[in-house]
């Protein structure tokens, strides 16, 4: 099974609709974020969670809200889509980063849900 | 700001090839950059990462560079085959050391 995983993978909307992106991982770890990715643009960091009542803004946080229900869980919500949130959104997860120690900042990555909004 | 770049957005090679992936960054007080490779319909997976404290770092098959005078880090993959067909990212750190600043990505193409 796999480590991350996302649901929906595919999902097509309309302007003006709510929308939850759901992650869940297994690996046990207390950092989770959510990405966009974009052609040309690479990957944009929307928010990050270090624990359940942890929560930051990433690059591009307007118009997005979460919620880390669990360890093993966030979520990514558009409350009102508009169709330049059209993407494919990744979730991904890490340990604790400390080069210090040697800890590297791997970040795993579920297989990515791409959202169409009409 | 923060940002991290890449000179190229394609690049193709022939099977058995070396290839090289470079990469700009902007932040003069990053510590740490990580490689990733993104496979179509994936995604993005770890390969190599290296601390500001090193000048390379080597994998199998690949290898890093980090040159800090002139803020660039390069990923260097020796006789590439048809499956390191990808997209290549590379990323920094932030500067609060909280999160990682993806490049734009270059698209490797392997052929035989």
């Amino acid at each position: 099974d796999a480590d991350v995983t996302q649901t929906p993978r595919n999902r097509i909307t309309k302007t003006g609709k709510r929308i939850m992106l759901e992650c869940s991982q297994t690996k046990g770890h207390d950092r989770m974020y959510w990405y966009r990715q974009d052609p040309g643009l690479g990957l944009r960091l929307i928010y990050y969670s270090f624990d359940v009542k942890d929560i930051n803004k990433g690059e591009i946080s307007d118009g997005y809200s979460v919620s880390r229900q669990a360890q093993a869980k966030f979520s990514l919500s558009l409350e009102s889509a508009i169709p330049n949130q059209t993407a494919l959104y990744f979730c991904a997860t890490s340990d604790f980063f400390s080069p210090q120690s040697g800890r590297t900042y791997e970040q795993y990555f579920g297989p990515g849900t791409r959202l169409t909004v009409t | 700001g923060e940002s991290v770049g890449l000179h190229l957005p394609t690049l193709s090679v022939q099977e058995g090839d070396n290839s090289i992936i470079n990469c700009a960054y902007s932040n003069s007080a990053s510590d740490y950059f990580i490689w990733y490779k993104q496979e179509s319909g994936k995604g993005p997976q770890f390969i190599i990462d290296i601390r500001s404290n090193m000048d390379k770092r080597q994998g199998q098959r690949v290898t890093v560079l980090l040159n800090k005078t002139v803020k660039h880090l390069s990923l260097q993959i020796a006789a590439t085959q048809p499956g390191d067909s990808a997209v290549y990212f590379c990323a920094e750190t932030n500067q609060a050391g909280t999160a990682l600043i993806f490049g734009k990505g270059t698209t490797l193409s392997v052929s035989s």
